[in-house]
């Protein structure tokens, strides 16, 4: 069975300029999440969805960051303008549903804001 | 608001040693504790979901436990190996079945 799969593994950027990530979750799953790792920390929830609907967002910081599941499979998560503070690993994950499902993590996205 | 704590931040041992690590959460009303495996540079990788009806799950030499009323998990390693070296994470599922994660534990086993 495949895994998630996330591209690219890097990225670096300048700051004010804009950066897109993509995600392909397990086959099958209907809830996609979207989690930012700084370095030392646990990851945090930006975004979850629930097919190609969003379930929780309330941590996402709208004014720059903004995510899409269309057709309920692939997910592009992009920000822009992205600030020095973004630096981070961006971790995708999914799950069959919602209900206490295990969830999966693709390999990340480790993005470099200069 | 869901607080994770993790207990040792780094914990090394020398191989073959049992070892637990700590995970404590301040919201009992949790729906399952899930541990995860993290390497350098790597994504997670899953270990062990404890459902919030259950008390512990076994993978191998991997055992965790769970204790929603005193808002506890532990993770017991038996026989550690070089390999095992990596950061432990745990993570609380809570309402939306979100997961809140602590800082994790950085295992060294030493050969």
């Amino acid at each position: 069975e495949a895994g998630v799969a996330q591209s690219p593994r890097y990225k670096i950027i300048e700051k004010r300029q804009s950066v897109a990530f993509w995600c392909n979750p397990i086959s099958g799953h209907a809830t996609l999440y979207w989690y930012q790792q700084i370095l030392g920390q646990g990851p945090k929830l930006l975004i979850q969805f629930q097919n190609n609907g969003v379930v929780d967002d309330s941590q996402l910081p709208k004014d720059r960051f903004s995510a899409e599941r269309l057709k309920g499979v692939d997910s592009t998560l992009k920000i822009q303008p992205a600030k020095l503070e973004d630096s981070a690993v961006y971790l995708c994950a999914s799950s069959f549903g919602l209900a206490g499902n295990e969830q999966f993590f693709g390999p990340g996205t480790r993005l470099t804001v200069l | 608001k869901q607080e994770v704590t993790q207990i040792p931040a780094a914990l090394s041992v020398p191989e073959g040693e049992n070892l637990v690590l700590n995970c404590s959460f301040t919201d009992s009303a949790i729906y399952n504790l899930q541990w995860f495996r993290q390497d350098p540079g790597k994504g997670l990788t899953s270990l062990l979901l404890i459902q919030s009806s259950q008390r512990e799950q076994t993978s191998g030499r991997l055992n965790a436990s769970l204790d929603k009323s005193s808002g506890r998990s532990t993770l017991y390693i038996a026989a550690s190996q070089p390999g095992d070296s990596a950061t432990y994470l745990c993570a609380s599922g809570g309402s939306n079945y979100k997961l809140t994660f602590g800082k994790g534990t950085l295992l060294t086993v030493n050969p």
